[in-house]
């Protein structure tokens, strides 16, 4: 199957600071990515559809202005959860169809876990 | 009313036991079934998926899908300790605002003991 990757697979910070999550394509192209946010012991939400060259779309509840998505290339997509506080502490996971019309087939990346102190 | 139920379990089996996972769905749009695995902090691993009503297999899997009752399962034969793990159901839409998108169950935690 293809490969996502994400970066880093943990992070640590303060509350208050700004982490930025990578999600990469390794070998194919994602015109389209989607981000999800895991509780512990909960399934996954979709926080958001990344779109290469275009804003991406929230879902309802979601602030798009503290999780800024940028679908620089048609390889990479980046979650920058702003000034993080403790309740955003959870595993974000992304994932990209291999083709426009392969939503069937959808491969997620390791997830990253955030923990913010 | 959430759009996926599923069992969260935990579901514990001796190894060689037939498993089987379930869940239902509110959606009769929803068009295409996911069974993904997810180990611990991991990301889920597509294991099949299926569109129709009807069975689908797959070495050990069976996937299996009611449309008419909005139920679908996951069986797994001969389970080996190596399948424990959370068992997440997705259904996908493709249309309108949703294109795209999955919805997933809460998952069902499966040990399988030696």
């Amino acid at each position: 199957g293809a490969v996502v990757s994400q970066h880093p697979s943990w992070v640590i910070c303060k509350s208050g600071t700004s982490v930025k999550i990578e999600c990469r394509s390794l070998d194919f192209q994602a015109t389209t990515m989607f981000w999800y946010r895991q509780f512990p012991k909960q399934s996954l939400m979709l926080m958001a559809t990344s779109n290469e060259g275009s804003k991406a779309t929230y879902e309802q509840g979601v602030e798009k202005d503290k999780f800024l998505i940028n679908h620089a290339s048609l390889t990479l997509s980046t979650l920058t959860v702003t000034s993080a506080h403790p309740e955003d502490s959870s595993f974000y996971i992304c994932s990209a169809p291999t083709g426009p019309g392969s939503y069937n087939e959808q491969f997620f990346g390791p997830g990253t876990r955030l923990t913010v102190l | 009313q959430k759009e996926v139920e599923q069992d969260p379990g935990p579901l514990s089996v001796p190894e060689g036991a037939i498993v089987s996972l379930n869940c239902t769905y509110s959606n009769s749009a929803f068009q295409y079934f996911m069974w993904y695995r997810q180990y611990s902090r991991k990301g889920p691993e597509l294991l099949m998926y299926t569109y129709s009503s009807g069975n689908k297999e797959d070495g050990r899997f069976t996937a299996q899908v009611d449309k008419s009752s909005k139920y679908i399962s996951l069986f797994i034969r001969d389970s080996q300790p190596s399948d424990s793990a959370t068992y997440l159901c997705a259904i996908l839409l493709l249309g309108g605002t949703s294109y795209g998108k999955l919805t997933f169950g809460q998952g069902t935690i499966l040990t399988v003991h030696p």
